[in-house]
Formats: C-alpha cells, sequence, structure tokens
C-alpha cells in the first residue's frame, strides 16, 4: 500500500542545517514533495523532484532521493527562526490517479 | 486572484447533525482534493475529483460525500456528524495532472469539532 513516513519533531540551533528525513513505499512515484505549513495557515510547496533526479537544489534548500532505499531527505542550510514551521514529504503512487498521499509531518522547532 | 476559498474557518456541531464545508477556487484548476489533518497523522486524503463531474475516493472516504458539478466548487458534506470526525479540513487544487507535477494550492483549512 502507499504510506509515507517522518519523524514527528526536530529541534535544530539557529544557523544550523537541518536536515528532515521521509520514507515512502510506492516505487512507481513519479514526483516526490515538500510542503510546509506555518501556524494556523494552509500548506506551501517548497519543493518537488522527479523521480529519475537523485538531489535538486533551491537556494538554502537541497533534496536528496534515494529510490533504491524509497528514502527522500530536505536540508535547510543556515536554519533561520523563519524556518520554524510542519514539514511535510508527500508521494504521488500514480501521476494518472492524481492522488497526493502525505506524510504525518516533522515540526521543526530552532534553539537560540 | 483568491485562490482556494474554504468556508466556514469554524464549526461546532453536535453528533448526528448534518453539514457541507464549501471550497472553490478561481484558478480553473481541474483537480481538486479534500483532506483531514489530525495530530501525529498527517493529512489524509478523504476525496478527489479530477474534472467536473467526476469524483473518487481516497484513504478515508467513510462519512463524506462530495460532489462536483462546476469546476470551481467542490463541497465535502458530513451527513451525521461524528466525534471522530473533530479534526482541521483542507481543501487544495491543482491544474497539472496526469503529466508533470502536481502542485497544490490549499486553502486557509476549515477547524470542525463534534461534541
Amino acid at each position: 500500500g502507499e504510506d509515507v513516513e517522518q519523524s514527528l519533531f526536530l529541534s535544530v540551533r539557529e544557523g544550523d542545517s537541518s536536515v528532515i528525513n521521509c520514507t515512502y513505499t510506492d516505487s512507481s512515484s513519479t514526483y516526490l514533495y515538500w510542503y510546509k505549513q506555518e501556524p494556523g495557515a494552509g500548506l506551501q510547496l517548497l519543493t518537488y523532484i522527479f523521480s529519475n533526479m537523485d538531489m535538486k537544489q533551491d537556494q538554502r534548500l537541497t533534496v536528496l532521493l534515494n529510490k533504491k532505499d524509497k528514502h527522500l531527505s530536505l536540508r535547510i542550510a543556515d536554519t533561520q527562526t523563519g524556518d520554524s514551521a510542519i514539514y511535510f514529504c508527500a508521494e504521488e503512487p500514480d501521476s494518472s490517479a492524481s492522488k497526493i498521499i502525505f506524510g504525518s509531518g516533522t515540526r521543526l522547532s530552532i534553539r537560540p | 486572484n483568491a485562490g482556494v476559498t474554504q468556508t466556514p474557518k469554524f464549526q461546532v456541531l453536535k453528533t448526528g447533525q448534518s453539514m457541507t464545508l464549501q471550497c472553490a477556487q478561481d484558478m480553473n484548476h481541474e483537480y481538486m482534493s479534500w483532506y483531514r489533518q489530525d495530530p501525529g497523522m498527517g493529512l489524509r486524503l478523504i476525496h478527489y475529483s479530477v474534472g467536473a463531474g467526476i469524483t473518487d475516493q481516497g484513504e478515508v472516504p467513510n462519512g463524506y460525500n462530495v460532489s462536483r458539478s462546476t469546476t470551481e466548487d467542490f463541497p465535502l458534506r458530513l451527513l451525521s456528524a461524528a466525534p471522530s470526525q473533530t479534526s482541521v479540513y483542507f481543501c487544495a487544487s491543482s491544474y497539472d495532472h496526469g503529466s508533470g507535477a502536481n502542485v497544490l494550492t490549499f486553502g486557509a483549512g476549515s477547524r470542525l469539532t463534534v461534541l
């Protein structure tokens, strides 16, 4: 079946790098996504990666994809207080079915 | 553009009552979906639609009905509310599906409490 797993909490010091990990089950997923949810708001897309890529970099964000292990990670360089949020990993198991399955979300908190 | 608009933002129901959560988008998106968000469980897909007149079930469809009579609107109906349906509900839409990334635009959420 389709399942996406993430750890629930991560705490990092301001200025350090944050690495949020995700595992997924469906090897046919064509796209994998990272969304960010700030308090009291809906989710917003941070970035996504196509399944034939290993890495994607966008300013402070780096996404790494290991298809063999079905493992996705999001690295945030130079973490700032504004990065405090819940981060969701999501997979699209079958692009023709248009279903997107989300993980439980990782709450990132920043220590001064 | 307003994007994805959900109403109401907050609602309290008694067990057994019915209600409809409204969702409207003005981006001419073909794909629309409803999720519920519960602590520690992330977002779970309730129902989705790939176009007007077409709906399909997600992971947790029981207790909910949807219809898609127009491209713009995708209401979610609770026929007989239960305390287990206490949650925050998100509507989301996207333009691309079937090819390319399916980038979702989310509404601000509707917080429902069933007593």
